[in-house]
């Protein structure tokens, strides 16, 4: 398998544009996160899905972000409209089980999102 | 609810010397922990994890953690540092294992020649 994808690796828009970032789990998995990464806050989980279903969105920081899971292979992290202070790098990362000793979180390459 | 706590966010060893990097943690259920090192530019990799059993787990590139519940601590070890070894070192909790990761703010391992 190729592990969990994301696309793009990296993103430079301007303040106010909307901004896509997309995730292929690994395939079987059925819980799919998503995290944020920078400097002063470090990782922070955003939201998370158990069989497509969003479990828990209290990490999401404004009404700006959304996030879906219309499949068990694809997951979209939306920001609209962006700020410089969105600036980070985002991760998506799956897991096998929701729960259990043999949980495991695989994590993507992440999205290097830059907004100007 | 959870929360992570790594003293030191840089640590310096030198090249064969031992590692031990510092964890606690607070959790309000029986915890899952983890251990995660991420190289420049890259995602996160499992280096190990305590779910239940055995308090001293084994992980990957000879490192090494001993779950003790008495201190709430979950700390990072390895005998002898390597070079390739320099990296961001992050410890996770989880509530049970059954929703997402609670991180630590990272521990900046530096390996000296």
């Amino acid at each position: 398998d190729a592990g969990v994808i994301q696309s793009p690796r990296h993103e430079v828009t301007e303040m106010g544009q909307e901004v896509t970032l997309r995730c292929k789990p690994i395939s079987g998995h059925n819980s799919l996160f998503w995290y944020r990464q920078t400097m002063m806050r470090g990782l922070e989980l955003l939201i998370y899905f158990n069989n497509n279903v969003p479990i828990d969105d209290s990490g999401m920081p404004e009404d700006r972000f959304s996030a879906k899971m219309p499949n068990a292979s694809f997951s979209t992290l939306k920001i609209q409209p962006s700020e410089p202070r969105d600036s980070a790098v985002y991760f998506c990362a799956s897991s096998s089980a929701a729960g259990g000793a043999d949980t495991e979180a695989f994590f993507g390459q992440g999205t290097r999102l830059t907004v100007v | 609810a959870q929360s992570v706590t790594q003293l030191g966010s840089h640590v310096s060893v030198s090249e064969g010397a031992l590692v031990l990097l510092r964890c606690n943690y607070s959790s309000s259920v029986p915890p899952y922990l983890f251990w995660y090192v991420q190289y420049p530019n890259q995602g996160l990799q499992l280096l190990l994890k305590y779910t239940t059993g055995a308090t001293l787990v084994k992980g990957i590139n000879g490192f090494e953690a001993e779950f003790k519940k008495s201190e709430t601590s979950f700390h990072l070890t390895k005998p002898s540092a390597h070079m390739s070894d320099a990296a961001e070192y992050f410890c996770a909790v989880q509530a049970g294992g059954a929703d997402g990761l609670t991180f630590g703010k990272g521990t900046h391992l530096i390996i000296q020649p």
